[in-house]
């Protein structure tokens, strides 16, 4: 059973666009969700966080939007760059207990300048 | 450097050998997770470790797998009888608290490869 989806395995823009990465849940225990990037070779590296009290976290280029009805959120980059170039992860935690996170299978976003 | 380390950073073993991996958390971290990411797929949840309490071993697969955290720092995970499902990279992550709303950060993993 997967409780973190990305349903979108892969993701090409253009340089200077939007990038909209989305990831659904299924346990409603979830209150603290996610996103990190990685590159071939290198662990996951933590970009933006949201807690289940928010609707919007914003950090830079980097926006996460978490619908809780839906059990949906996303994560958008304004304007992309090449450098953006690499496997996006979402991941949930709940609270309690030890905290561990559960991950979506990634989603490869390809910036083409 | 201040990030996670993790070594060996690539491993080659026979099956039926045992496997020693070790992870280096940030300074200061109390709490400690290993994953394991296999080809394709998202990263697993092993076990984790917070200040002196008992771990949670409720991800490790089989009881072929093991770890320990000795002086609330460096943690290893041993893996016994290898076998080629074994294969994956696993990744080690600290946290400062553990305590909720707290991110998780990485190492760059060691790759396993289970001849």
């Amino acid at each position: 059973d997967q409780q973190v989806k990305q349903n979108s395995p892969s993701l090409s823009v253009q340089e200077g666009r939007i990038s909209i990465l989305n990831c659904d849940y299924t346990n409603s225990m979830f209150d603290y969700f996610l996103w990190y990037k990685k590159y071939p070779a290198e662990g996951p590296t933590f970009l933006i966080s949201i807690s289940s009290i928010k609707d919007k976290n914003e950090d830079g280029r980097f926006t996460v939007f978490l619908n809780k009805s839906a059990k949906h959120l996303s994560l958008h980059i304004v304007p992309s760059q090449p450098g953006d170039s690499a496997v996006y992860f979402c991941a949930a935690s709940a609270w309690g207990g030890s905290e561990k996170l559960v991950f979506g299978k990634g989603t490869k976003l390809t910036v083409n300048p | 450097g201040a990030g996670v380390s993790q070594s060996p950073s690539n491993k080659v073993t026979e099956k039926g050998k045992d496997v020693e991996l070790r992870c280096d958390p940030i300074s200061g971290h109390t709490a400690l997770y290993w994953y394991r990411q296999s080809l394709g797929q998202g990263l697993e949840f092993l076990i984790y470790f917070q200040g002196n309490s008992a771990p949670d071993k409720s991800g490790l697969p089989s009881d072929r797998f093991s770890a320990e955290r000795t002086g609330g720092s460096v943690s290893t995970l041993t893996i016994q009888r290898t076998q080629q499902e074994d294969s994956a990279v696993y990744l080690c992550a600290s946290s400062q608290t553990g305590v909720g709303n707290q991110p998780q950060h990485f190492g760059d993993g060691t790759r396993l490869s289970i001849l």
